[in-house]
């Protein structure tokens, strides 16, 4: 079956400009997650969505990053002004419930560039 | 703060080697451990979810040990294959926990030479 998808899988911007990610996760997965790696570091938490609301937002590292989700199905991650600190992959990722017994699926990331 | 240690960082064996890593986690606020593998170039591939002490789970040559009294787990890899080169990254699931928030550690980088 269909895996979590993200797009674009690598983005180019300008620092300043918005950029928005999109994951597409698996079908009939209600717990949704967004972690970042920046160069050299480990999987950094930024999100958590439970079907469309996120009880935990308490990784998104400043007001100019915002995440969405549409129902049980595609979030966007938007981040405003990038900044070169921005830049990362940054892994959408999918389970059936809250973590504690179902394993995360991982998209392939989506590698950012802020110039 | 909650952090989770990996060690070691980096591993290189040769084929056939077996060799062992560590993660260490909080004791005194488990609910559950998760292990991934993540290979250049694709994305990270759940090995193992361990919620109860004593837990011991495998899969192939690979497996793994939790004491959550103590705050660790170890994964063993029996007889390395080159195709076993990966980060293995391991995740900690806070009992108290607002929302669904997994803390990874930084992983251990494992090189298997033919």
């Amino acid at each position: 079956g269909a895996g979590v998808s993200q797009s674009p899988s690598n983005k180019v911007t300008e620092k300043g400009k918005d950029v928005e990610l999109r994951c597409d996760p698996i079908s009939g997965h209600t717990a949704l997650y967004w972690y970042r790696q920046r160069l050299g570091q480990g999987l950094e938490f930024l999100i958590y969505f439970q079907g469309n609301s996120a009880p935990d937002k308490s990784g998104l590292p400043s007001d100019r990053f915002s995440a969405e989700r549409t129902g049980e199905s595609v979030s966007t991650l938007t981040i405003q002004r990038t900044q070169q600190e921005d830049s990362a992959v940054y892994l959408c990722a999918s389970s059936l419930a809250r973590g504690v017994r179902s394993p995360l699926h991982f998209g392939n990331g989506t590698r950012l560039t802020v110039t | 703060i909650l952090n989770v240690e990996q060690s070691p960082q980096s591993l290189h064996v040769q084929e056939g080697d077996s060799t062992n890593f560590t993660c260490s986690f909080p004791s005194s606020n488990f609910y559950a451990l998760h292990w991934y593998r993540w290979e250049t170039a694709k994305s990270p591939e759940a090995l193992f979810v361990m919620t109860l002490n004593g837990d011991e789970k495998k899969k192939g040559r690979i497996s793994a040990t939790l004491n959550t009294k103590e705050g660790y787990s170890y994964l063993y890899i029996k007889g390395s294959q080159p195709e076993d080169s990966a980060t293995y990254l391991c995740a900690y699931f806070p009992l108290y926990n607002q929302g669904g928030k997994l803390i990874f550690g930084q992983g251990t980088e494992l090189s298997v030479k033919p």
